[in-house]
């Protein structure tokens, strides 16, 4: 069965260093997503983005943070300067496009972003 | 903007037993889509089972159904025969309006089965 994959499964980061988190979606699906959960809390969206550039984007996605698809299988999100407040658990996501109607996201296994 | 909240910070059940989870939300589109996905301890999110808005008919999978009460904007999980593996965290949650495919999530319950 088609998965979406995300490494790495844990990343440890110093506080002020750039982080890249990867994620390959299911290969036939065009919208793709980041989520993050902070531990404990609910989970957040962060972007969307489809035909190579971001559909929408939540507050929490500011100047520090962008995604980018560059080439036909990996979706990235950077962070630029990381903050402890980014530690958490980051979620990739993509989906089918239907004609009218929404198809369920798929979600990755997730990528736990320690910031120290 | 859309909400989504989930009432019950965290419920318990009997192996065997049924249980249901709450979910409220608050939306004024019509068109939309509701989500309950399971976060078992590894951590990954896990549709369970998803509701049209335009459909009456409360959807089912296998052990699991919702009760929609759109008027009451209510979403509600029912798991029959609960099993030690649905132990898990689980989000209700929206998508609909002009971000189909955006998820909005409730706070999450986290339900325990008991042997």
């Amino acid at each position: 069965e088609p998965e979406v994959t995300q490494t790495p499964s844990h990343q440890v980061t110093q506080m002020g260093q750039e982080v890249i988190l990867r994620c390959v979606p299911i290969s036939n699906h065009l919208y793709f997503y980041w989520y993050r959960q902070i531990l404990g809390q609910k989970v957040e969206f962060l972007v969307s983005f489809y035909n190579n550039e971001i559909s929408e984007k939540s507050e929490i996605f500011d100047d520090q943070f962008s995604v980018e698809r560059p080439d036909g299988s990996n979706f990235t999100l950077k962070i630029r300067s990381t903050k402890l407040e980014d530690s958490a658990m980051y979620f990739c996501a993509s989906r089918l496009q239907g004609d009218s109607l929404p198809t369920e996201a798929f979600f990755g296994q997730g990528t736990r972003l320690t910031v120290v | 903007a859309q909400t989504v909240t989930q009432s019950q910070p965290e419920m318990s059940v009997q192996e065997a037993e049924t249980v249901t989870l709450s979910c409220t939300y608050d939306t004024s589109e019509s068109n939309y889509y509701l989500f309950w996905y399971k976060q078992p301890p590894s951590r990954q999110m896990i549709l369970v089972i998803r509701q049209e808005a335009y459909k009456q008919q409360n959807a089912t999978e296998n052990r699991f159904s919702v009760n929609f009460q759109k008027a009451a904007k209510s979403f509600s999980l029912k798991i029959s025969d609960s099993q030690l593996g649905d132990t898990a965290m689980y989000f209700c949650a929206w998508s609909g309006g002009t971000s189909y495919g955006k998820l909005t999530f409730g706070q999450g319950t986290i339900l325990t089965v008991h042997p």
